[in-house]
């Protein structure tokens, strides 16, 4: 299994519907972040949650909110989503050795339509 | 701020021929850089990591990279490749650890030709 699990792998769903994708880990991480792939832009960063009691904006919080339900799980939602949501979101995790390294998720393909 | 730059979005290689991606960065002390390869389908992996002391660092699956501040660069460096290597590169760069925020390169795609 995984050790960065998210659902779901794939989603479609129309403007102003409200979506939610799960990330779960089981690696005792205590560091969680949420990233966007678009082409051409590489990845950008959402939120990040440093502990259960810790959530922080990224560079592109607009549109989104998290919520840290327990040390292994990290929430994205997007209240009404719009076309330009549609993208590759990853979750990632890392521990508080602060070598920088991440472990991602294999991705959740969201398009709104 | 920090920022990356990868000016290559797509490079053609034959398998067994080597490998060098570019990576230039922009910050006024040394970064933390890193490569990372998402193979399609599939989250992004770490190849390697600079953190200090030796310019030249060794990652997993053959790869490497070498730090230049002269040139502000980390170019990965692979000096024979396999089919296998075929996916997406990406540079990265953390101005300090504590906050662990990486800021990505917009990535290079590797195509290996027979």
């Amino acid at each position: 299994d995984a050790d960065v699990t998210q659902t779901p792998r794939n989603r479609i769903t129309k403007t102003g519907k409200r979506i939610m994708l799960e990330c779960s880990q089981t690696k005792g991480h205590d560091r969680m972040y949420w990233y966007r792939q678009d082409p051409g832009l590489g990845l950008r960063l959402i939120y990040y949650s440093f502990d259960v009691k810790d959530i922080n904006k990224g560079e592109i919080s607009d549109g989104y909110s998290v919520s840290r339900q327990a040390q292994a799980k990290f929430s994205l939602s997007l209240e009404s989503a719009i076309p330009n949501q549609t993208a590759l979101y990853f979750c990632a995790t890392s521990g508080l050795q602060n070598t920088g390294e991440l472990f991602f998720g294999e991705g959740s393909r969201l398009t709104v339509l | 701020a920090q920022s990356v730059t990868q000016p290559d979005i797509h490079i053609t290689v034959s398998e067994g021929a080597s490998l060098e991606l570019r990576c230039n960065y922009s910050y006024g002390a040394t970064p933390y850089l890193f490569w990372y390869v998402q193979s399609p389908g599939q989250g992004l992996q770490l190849l390697l990591k600079y953190f200090s002391g030796d310019t030249l660092v060794q990652g997993i699956k053959g790869f490497e990279a070498e730090f230049k501040r002269s040139q502000s660069s980390f170019n990965l460096r692979k000096p024979s490749v396999h089919w296998s290597d075929a996916a997406e590169y990406f540079c990265a760069v953390v101005m300090n650890f504590g906050n662990e925020k990486l800021t990505f390169g917009t990535g290079t795609r590797l195509t290996i030709i027979p």
